[in-house]
């Protein structure tokens, strides 16, 4: 299986500042169509997670523009420009080149 | 819009059965795949289970294999998880999610539902 490796494990952001995770993974998830199929959701507290980022730098559907992706063959990270009260939860990556899907452990992201 | 609602969570102990269930609404059935994904209390996410659109093919995670069968009924938009032999170690709360396309790129999962939550207790 692929392993997805988070860090940091926690980031206790300023309202306003920017904040930055990382996501390694095992093998390059780059596929032979050349999409690179590396994902980026985000569960707040008490709800199922949701998708924010999906191949790599694409915003899903109404996720702000705060948010962005970045990253290529093992090495990805998820930006938020400016930390609202709102971005607040566990954020994941996900990888789905090979079944089986697997995730990053996740990182908690706190207000200041 | 997109809803998942699933069903059948409760307290079993080790070695029973349960049966959870998935109403999907809101996009074509039987055209997704549709997943299972758990969560241990205060764990991370693990990828339980995969079925086809028609149900023709299946994958499972090696923690459940043999144990667990996806299927689906898409005369009822219903998607399907049997978990025989049950272990503490399941103890989770269990998402149905579906798979999408955006921009011509699959993406394994764009919706979640809320989850039912499973404890596996004696």
């Amino acid at each position: 299986d692929i392993v997805m490796t988070q860090t940091p494990l926690s980031l206790s952001v300023t309202p306003g500042q920017p904040a930055s995770i990382s996501c390694k993974s095992s093998q390059s998830l780059l596929h032979s169509d050349g999409k690179t199929y590396l994902h980026w959701c985000l569960q707040k507290p008490g709800q199922p997670p949701q998708l924010l980022i999906y191949a790599v730098s694409n915003r899903f559907s109404g996720v702000p523009d705060r948010f962005s992706g970045s990253g290529s063959g093992t090495d990805f990270t998820l930006q938020i420009s400016r930390v609202e009260a709102e971005d607040v939860g566990l954020y994941y990556c996900m990888q789905s080149l090979h079944l089986p899907g697997t995730f990053g452990g996740g990182t908690k992201v706190e207000i200041k | 819009q997109v809803q998942l609602v699933e069903s059948g969570g409760g307290v079993v102990q080790p070695g029973r059965s349960l049966r959870l269930s998935c109403a999907a609404s809101g996009f074509i059935f039987s055209r997704n795949v549709m997943h299972w994904v758990r969560q241990a209390p205060g764990k991370g996410l693990e990828w339980v289970a995969v079925i086809s659109h028609d149900g023709s093919n299946q994958y499972y995670a090696d923690s459940v294999k043999g144990r667990f069968t996806i299927s689906r009924d898409n005369s009822k938009n219903t998607v399907y998880l049997q978990m025989n032999s049950l272990r503490v170690e399941d103890t989770a709360v269990y998402y149905c999610a579906k798979r999408g396309v955006e921009m011509a790129t699959i993406v394994e999962i764009d919706y979640w539902g809320q989850g039912t939550l499973v404890t596996v207790s004696s």
